[in-house]
């Protein structure tokens, strides 16, 4: 059974402060996204990677595939209250089915 | 706003009766998945539905079945209910085909308690 770790589970930092967290599998994925979910709402999804090494960024955040499309990171630079939620990644498995990790969740205090 | 609408928000049942979810797709999605997520976890794969047709599934009893219609949009029946049912249901939809059909909208989700 493919399986999506992340790391930490939990997180609490001040606002201001940069992390990372992490997304590591022993199985090579096609694609990894990754979603931010607020309480009471659905996943919203983030960013998608596709290419090994691949980087991309949206605003604050930086997301990171592995060269061997196995894990994945997302770094949040000065991070804010606004940024609080639980962040999700998620990759198709052999059968193309999505499965996705447990979740860091993350709480930036003010 | 992802377009995908599901209802109801919340839901109360007693173990052992049935229960009906239902979800509207994103306009043009012709592919339909529904996840259980239990308090504090990932989501959790039950099925996929592709053009009306069960296209996957992950480890749920028989129990859980699923209907896609032909405006794609979707039911979620649960049969018999357990206490361990109670969780937040969502449904996604997607395109198919290449990198689309892994890119995923959710709905807000069914919380579901089994009492």
């Amino acid at each position: 059974t493919q399986l999506l770790e992340q790391s930490p589970q939990f997180l609490s930092i001040q606002e201001g402060e940069n992390l990372t967290v992490y997304c590591n599998s022993s199985s090579v994925f096609s694609s990894l996204q990754w979603y931010r979910q607020e309480p009471g709402e659905g996943p919203v999804l983030l960013v998608t990677v596709v290419t090994g090494g691949e980087v991309k960024k949206l605003k604050r955040l930086t997301f990171q595939f592995g060269d061997a499309r196995k894990d994945s990171s997302l770094h949040i630079t000065a991070a804010q209250t606004g940024d609080t939620g639980l962040y999700l990644c998620a990759g198709a498995d052999r059968d193309d089915k999505i499965i996705f990790g447990k979740g860091t969740r993350l709480h930036i205090l003010p | 706003e992802t377009g995908v609408t599901q209802s109801p928000t919340h839901l109360i049942k007693t173990r052992g009766q049935q229960v009906t979810l239902r979800c509207s797709s994103q306009s043009g999605h012709n592919t339909v998945s529904w996840y259980q997520q239990a308090l504090g976890q990932g989501p959790q794969f039950i099925f996929q539905y592709y053009r009306e047709e069960e296209n996957g599934r992950g480890n749920f009893p028989p129990r859980f079945s699923g209907l896609q219609f032909p405006n794609y949009s979707s039911e979620l029946n649960v049969n018999a209910l357990e206490l361990d049912d109670s969780a937040l249901y969502l449904c996604a939809s997607s395109l198919d085909g290449g990198l689309a059909k892994n890119i995923q909208y959710f709905g807000a989700g069914t919380r579901l308690s089994v009492l």
